[in-house]
């Protein structure tokens, strides 16, 4: 079956920075998804990685390996708007979207 | 500068009810996705639509059904409401083809109870 892990809550210090990873087991690959949702908010779009390597935007940077089914998502310089959910999905050979559960970060002053 | 409208947030229905979601986007996207979200599991696709009058089941299409009457506007219905679809209720919507990231604009979510 079809998988994507990723831990459920991840407590982190404002000014830190956090990295949430993200496993996966697909059929197929074809480009790995981070979002970012608010508590009562609609999922807004983060990254987007297809090829190996970092891909980096501002404070937030993405990171993928596709040899081993593994991304991260690194938040620098965290402020207390970063609390909010992240979610990974991998979108598979038939071009659909499998989404991890997400993992909860808070951040305390 | 709302791009991806639902039109509840908030709705109490009572099991056996017929209940309409709707949701319109002002993109020109091609794409309309419904998925639900639910406590401890990733977004479940419950339909899609690549374009006008078409429409594809998603991984659980059951109890539920779809309408793409026109572009910009996709519905989902529930014939009979029951306890266990109590969810929150995404709308997505994306530009069409294959290739590139296709990434996806959601609604803000309507909230669904099922007494």
């Amino acid at each position: 079956g079809q998988n994507i892990d990723q831990p459920t809550e991840m407590t982190a210090t404002e000014g830190a920075i956090v990295q949430i990873n993200c496993t996966y087991q697909t059929s197929g690959f074809n480009g790995l998804f981070w979002y970012q949702q608010h508590a009562g908010e609609a999922p807004t779009f983060l990254s987007y990685n297809v090829l190996d390597g970092l891909e980096e935007k501002g404070r937030f940077s993405s990171f993928l390996s596709r040899s081993k089914g593994y991304s991260y998502l690194l938040l620098k310089e965290l402020q207390m708007k970063d609390s909010a959910s992240y979610l990974c999905a991998v979108r598979d050979s038939n071009y659909q979207l499998i989404w991890g559960a997400g993992t909860k970060l808070i951040i305390k002053p | 500068d709302v791009k991806v409208t639902q039109s509840s947030r908030y709705l109490v229905k009572r099991t056996g009810e017929k209940v309409f979601l709707e949701c319109v986007q002002d993109m020109d996207h091609e794409n309309m996705f419904w998925y639900r979200q639910d406590p401890g599991l990733g977004l479940r696709l419950i339909y899609f639509s690549y374009d006008v009058k078409m429409k594809e089941k998603g991984d659980i299409p059951e109890g539920y059904s779809v309408s793409r009457e026109k572009k910009e506007r996709f519905s989902l219905i529930l014939e009979s409401a029951s306890t266990n679809q109590t969810s929150m209720y995404l709308c997505a919507s994306s530009t069409g083809g294959a290739s590139g990231a296709n990434v996806l604009t959601f609604g803000a979510g309507s909230r669904l109870t099922v007494l």
